[in-house]
């Protein structure tokens, strides 16, 4: 079945701009989370959407929020864009119930710069 | 606390040779353990996963080790081949996330196979 997809790959965006990204879970898969990748930092959680619900927040300022959909499609928006949020955002999804110990998958990501 | 994993940043192997990629994380109390695989322009690709109450797992030429005494864990990689040029994570999740998909990756190691 159609891995984790993320639109858009490529984005630019300037200092003080919105944007919204977004990523279709795998068929089923009822849990998304988002993180963030930069070469000092490393992959750092940003949330957890389950059921439409945020389950779980990492340490990110609320310029940074997101939402879930019914079929579970997920969105991030990052508001009032700084230089420092270049990066790349990973989606990755996981079934979200039952067992617990089920690997998340993840997405191609999308490549945020900002100018 | 958050349990990071540490790595050894690089790791050049001969290509054919066996790869061992180790890692060390510091939540005594964290139950499930994930290798993941990423290639330059994708997302992590999971590789094998490992639960606290096993000490080896095996896929397909791949073995994870986890030995709780020395909190480590590591991936054995076999007859390695170019194409397992990537950075590799180990990622574990925190008991206190047992309930959700938050995982903390540590800092990656880059593997580079010599011809």
């Amino acid at each position: 079945k159609a891995g984790v997809t993320q639109t858009p790959r490529y984005l630019i965006k300037t200092r003080g701009q919105q944007v919204t990204l977004s990523c279709s879970p795998i068929s089923g898969h009822r849990s998304v989370s988002w993180y963030q990748q930069t070469p000092g930092q490393g992959l750092q959680f940003l949330f957890e959407y389950f059921s439409e619900t945020q389950r779980n927040k990492g340490n990110f300022p609320g310029r940074f929020s997101g939402r879930q959909f019914s079929n579970s499609r997920s969105e991030m928006n990052v508001s009032t864009l700084e230089l420092g949020d270049s990066a790349l955002y990973l989606c990755a999804s996981s079934p979200g119930q039952g067992d617990s110990n089920q690997p998340q998958h993840f997405g191609d990501g999308t490549r945020l710069s900002i100018l | 606390g958050e349990s990071v994993g540490l790595h050894l940043p690089t790791l050049s192997v001969q290509e054919g040779d066996n790869s061992i990629i180790n890692c060390a994380y510091s939540n005594s109390a964290s139950d499930y353990f994930i290798w993941y695989k990423q290639e330059s322009g994708k997302g992590p690709q999971f590789i094998i996963d490992i639960r606290s109450n096993m000490d080896k797992r095996q896929g397909q030429r791949v073995t994870v080790l986890l030995n709780k005494t020395v909190k480590h864990l590591s991936l054995q990689i076999a007859a390695t081949q170019p194409g397992d040029s990537a950075v590799y994570f180990c990622a574990d999740r925190p008991p206190e996330y047992s309930s959700a998909s938050k995982i903390i990756f540590g800092s990656g190691t880059r593997l580079s196979i010599r011809p």
